[in-house]
């Protein structure tokens, strides 16, 4: 079974602070994915990666960066926290034809 | 631009067949899938059609029609576990598996 783990499944920061949400993935994919779930809006790309150290933005990359050291993990990183970044985030780890998700962080920004 | 279109919410009773509709428009097309997401948990792979027609998987259907830009998820003999939200998203590279995403069509199911 293909197994897809994030950190924590719920965060709460205070605003201006650096946040980090961590994805591991087994399955030796080389995509990788964080999107948000917002009400309305449904998900929504934030930044892919297609290899080790390889990024590419998706559709909304303002306010977030991302690091894969290793092909097995990918971080998002909230470089100054703010309220709007309060959401859902999902991780997803690629195999044709399928993208596989993690059960998801819910992080609030106080 | 990049625009997919399903419904927001249905209702359905147990038993019954319901058909959930996706129209899109993007830049590319490698394939079309369905996932379920029930509330607070991941969203999980229904089907995947890339040609164009039916592929049926037990109670769940999609098919799907390249030239309208219009797929349907169809779910049979409904249980009250199908309550979920079904999001339908469509690969537009061929060399990655990136997904755009509507935003979902809430089903319920009532007894």
């Amino acid at each position: 079974d293909v197994k897809v783990t994030q950190s924590s499944r719920y965060l709460v920061k205070r605003t201006g602070e650096k946040v980090f949400l961590e994805c591991v993935q087994d399955m030796d994919h080389e995509n990788m994915f964080w999107y948000r779930q917002d009400p309305g809006l449904g998900l929504r790309l934030i930044y892919f990666s297609y290899d080790v150290k390889m990024k590419e933005k998706g559709d909304i990359p303002e306010g977030y960066s991302v690091s894969r050291e290793k092909k097995e993990r990918f971080s998002l990183i909230l470089e100054s926290a703010s309220t709007n970044q309060t959401s859902m985030y999902l991780c997803a780890s690629g195999l044709k034809p399928e993208a596989f998700f993690g059960q998801g962080t819910r992080l609030t920004v106080v | 631009g990049q625009n997919i279109d399903q419904p927001t919410e249905m209702t359905a009773t147990e038993g019954a067949i319901v058909q959930i509709n996706c129209t899109y428009q993007t830049s590319g097309f490698n394939g079309l899938f369905w996932y379920q997401q029930h509330a607070g948990e991941a969203p999980t792979f229904l089907s995947y059609n890339v040609l164009d027609g039916l592929e049926e998987k037990g109670r769940f259907s999609s098919f799907l029609s390249r030239s309208k830009g219009y797929s349907y998820l169809l779910l049979k003999e409904l249980q009250m576990k199908d309550s979920a939200s079904y999001l339908c998203a469509v690969r537009g590279s061929y060399n990655t598996d990136k997904l755009i995403f509507g935003t979902g069509t809430r089903l319920q199911v009532f007894p």
